[in-house]
């Protein structure tokens, strides 16, 4: 049973650039949330995709946007990189039922560097 | 609006001598839920447990164990006999409950602890 997984796990970009890093959630998982994470720091919530729609989001701006496809994969998108988008960015898969236990399952992430 | 403060940055203690992680957290809600996960050098988030802020019975997981007390607003983690593979970074995190079926997805986490074991 594969878990999550995402791609690249790592990568390189220059300020100004656009970046699309993507995740597989976990078989039989529906719900996709993306949190960054920067050096030192705890995750901070992105947002929450559910039946291909955003259902929440973090205080982030508008330059972050993000995809689900019918496969419930997810993409996100980071445009007009910034110096302070180097993060760990990760994926994460739940089911989403009510009263679930909130157990997220995580990927290993997509280091992104901007220089 | 909420918060998860973790004031230990780092711990370093001795194979099997036992460690406790301090986890402070705030939030105006009165239902909410608490948890604690794991990161390993790999990078990925390993949950360990999930507690509602209705339950404040002790729970203890084989060397793991929690104290969620909500008159001090905290839910620490002692780990017994530590061992070398224990070796991590240390997630507190808060979500509210929300009225849909997303709200355990957004997660507020601490800044984290990183334990190591030394051998």
């Amino acid at each position: 049973d594969a878990g999550v997984t995402q791609s690249p796990t790592h990568l390189i970009k220059t300020r100004g650039q656009q970046v699309t890093l993507r995740c597989s959630p976990k078989s039989g998982h529906d719900t996709v949330s993306w949190y960054q994470q920067a050096l030192g720091q705890g995750p901070q919530f992105i947002f929450q995709y559910y039946e291909e729609e955003e259902r929440q989001r973090g205080n982030f701006p508008d330059r972050f946007s993000g995809h689900q496809f019918p496969n419930y994969s997810s993409e996100l998108n980071v445009n007009a990189l910034l110096l302070g988008d180097s993060a760990l960015y990760l994926c994460a898969s739940s089911f989403a039922t009510q009263g679930n236990t909130g157990e997220l399952f995580f990927g290993e992430g997509s280091r992104l560097t901007v220089l | 609006a909420q918060k998860v403060t973790q004031a230990q940055t780092e711990i370093s203690v001795v194979e099997k001598e036992d460690v406790t992680l301090d986890c402070v957290y705030e939030t105006r809600d009165t239902t909410y839920y608490l948890f604690w996960y794991k990161q390993p050098p790999s990078g990925e988030l390993v949950f360990l447990i999930r507690r509602n802020s209705f339950d404040e019975q002790n729970e203890i997981s084989g060397r793991y164990s929690w104290n969620f007390q909500k008159s001090t607003s905290s839910f620490n983690f002692t780990i017994t006999a530590s061992q070398v593979v224990d070796s991590a970074v240390y997630f507190c995190a808060l979500s509210e409950a929300g009225e849909s079926n997303f709200g355990n997805e957004k997660l507020t986490f601490g800044t984290g602890t990183r334990l190591t074991i030394i051998p």
